[in-house]
């Protein structure tokens, strides 16, 4: 199985900030790497898929980079609405995975 | 619009079974592939299952006892769910697999429908 290791697990950045969150996968997964944001009793949402193509309708402050094993989300400037939890997924191959979770805390 | 709401989550006893639905409305469903996804209560995210035109996939974990399948005809993806441990208990969420792909992405998902097992 991929394993997907996610740095940091936890946030406490300030609204404006330039957030970076990386991804690692155990082996080479091409860009098969998808990211998401959930916040508290919903559904996660797909911010970034392919590594580096966003979602209709995700603003463009966040943003993907990476191919092969190491990945990153950034999200520009930071608005309230960003606090939220963050995971990425590979979806190279079966069984699919997720990283454990970034939490940006206010 | 596209959307998706599960269905059948409740309290069942370890070793029993549940069926879980996902209606499906406002895109083509027979065209695309789709996707369970769990959460335990304060846990992350864990991939259940995925259908697709080339295949059925399962994670381990469910392997042998849990059964995707799908009604074009009703636009409703199912998931039957047998011999149910503690493990199990969880928010299960249907996602649509973004076209293209056989895993994923999900682009988008029903609100989750929460299964617990439990004596």
């Amino acid at each position: 199985d991929i394993h997907m290791t996610q740095s940091p697990s936890s946030l406490s950045p300030s609204v404006g900030d330039r957030i970076t969150i990386t991804c690692r996968a155990s082996h080479s997964i091409g860009n098969y790497l998808n990211w998401y944001q959930q916040k508290p009793g919903k559904a996660p949402k797909l911010l970034i898929h392919s590594a580096s193509s966003l979602q209709s309708g995700v603003p463009s402050r966040f943003s993907g980079s990476g191919s092969g094993l190491d990945f990153t989300l950034t999200i520009s400037t930071l608005q309230p609405e960003d606090f939220a939890t963050y995971y990425c997924q590979q979806s190279y191959t079966s069984p699919v995975t997720f990283g454990q979770g970034t939490t940006l805390e206010i | 619009e596209v959307q998706l709401l599960e269905s059948g989550g409740d309290l069942v006893q370890p070793g029993g079974s549940l069926r879980l639905s996902c209606a499906a409305s406002g895109f083509t469903f027979s065209s695309y592939g789709m996707t369970w996804v769990r959460q335990a209560p304060g846990k992350g995210l864990e991939w259940v299952s995925s259908g697709s035109g080339v295949g059925t996939y399962y994670a381990d974990s469910v392997k042998g006892r849990f059964t995707l399948s799908r009604d074009n005809s009703k636009n409703t993806l199912y998931l039957q769910m047998n011999s149910l441990r503690a493990a199990d208990t969880a928010v299960y969420y249907c996602a649509r697999v973004r076209s293209g792909y056989t895993y994923g992405p999900g682009d988008y998902w029903g609100q989750g429908t929460l299964v617990t097992v439990s004596s």
